[in-house]
């Protein structure tokens, strides 16, 4: 009940294309969904987050979309540029528990020029 | 934006010798910090949650005598791998939740090799 599940595992994109990774949960509890982005070596960053009371969000060329009553969330890269080829993750956790965030798998980017 | 520092960013020891890695958050305070271990094309794990100024609390199957952390102050936890053997090598990162925004910031690793 605590996993999220994060699909696909990797994905292959044109530039200025649009890249789209879902995520699903099953814990209804869950009040926070951020999304990463880690490059080789280094540490995820935090790119974009969003909280249950709105169903979009969009930052730059990053959106996410949620849908509640699915409990699915997803993350669009608009004019995907090969600078953006890194893993990306999403997350999730809830306020009563010290904000512990459950990961998905992970999916690999890559925006061919 | 708030920045999280680990030190050393690369640690190369003697399997049974023990290592310690710092986690800083540097223009923010963090009641809770946490420890991930992250293996090559794989998902982050969670390994512990360090609270300021009281025992860690670690996840299953995570080994509490042997990856000690101490969470001194509102801006310091440490991870210190006991007794450290080749299995250990992997990247280590910490994370700090600022406690005003909730939001959890993440350090840039260390990767640790245990010869």
């Amino acid at each position: 009940q605590q996993q999220v599940k994060q699909s696909p595992q990797s994905l292959i994109v044109q530039k200025g294309g649009i890249s789209i990774i879902n995520c699903a949960y099953e814990n209804t509890a869950f009040d926070y969904f951020p999304w990463y982005q880690q490059f080789p070596g280094k540490g995820p960053a935090l790119l974009i987050a969003i909280r249950p009371d709105v169903s979009e969000k969009k930052e730059g060329r990053f959106t996410i979309s949620f849908n509640k009553s699915a409990k699915q969330f997803s993350l669009h890269i608009m004019d995907s540029q090969p600078g953006d080829s890194a893993t990306y993750f999403c997350a999730a956790s809830w306020s009563s528990n010290t904000g512990k965030l459950i990961f998905g798998q992970g999916t690999t980017l890559q925006v061919k020029p | 934006g708030a920045v999280v520092s680990q030190h050393p960013s690369w640690v190369i020891c003697k399997s049974g010798t023990s290592v310690k890695i710092e986690c800083r958050s540097l223009d923010f305070q963090a009641t809770t910090m946490f420890w991930y271990r992250q293996f090559p094309k794989q998902s982050l794990m969670l390994m512990a949650t360090s609270n300021e100024g009281s025992k860690a609390t670690y996840e299953q199957g995570v080994e509490k005598d042997k990856f000690l952390i101490n969470h001194a102050s509102l801006t310091l936890s440490t991870l210190t791998v006991t007794s450290a053997h080749p299995e250990d090598s992997s990247f280590y990162i910490c994370s700090a939740r600022d406690q005003f925004t909730d939001t959890q910031y993440f350090g840039p690793g260390t990767r640790l090799t245990v010869l």
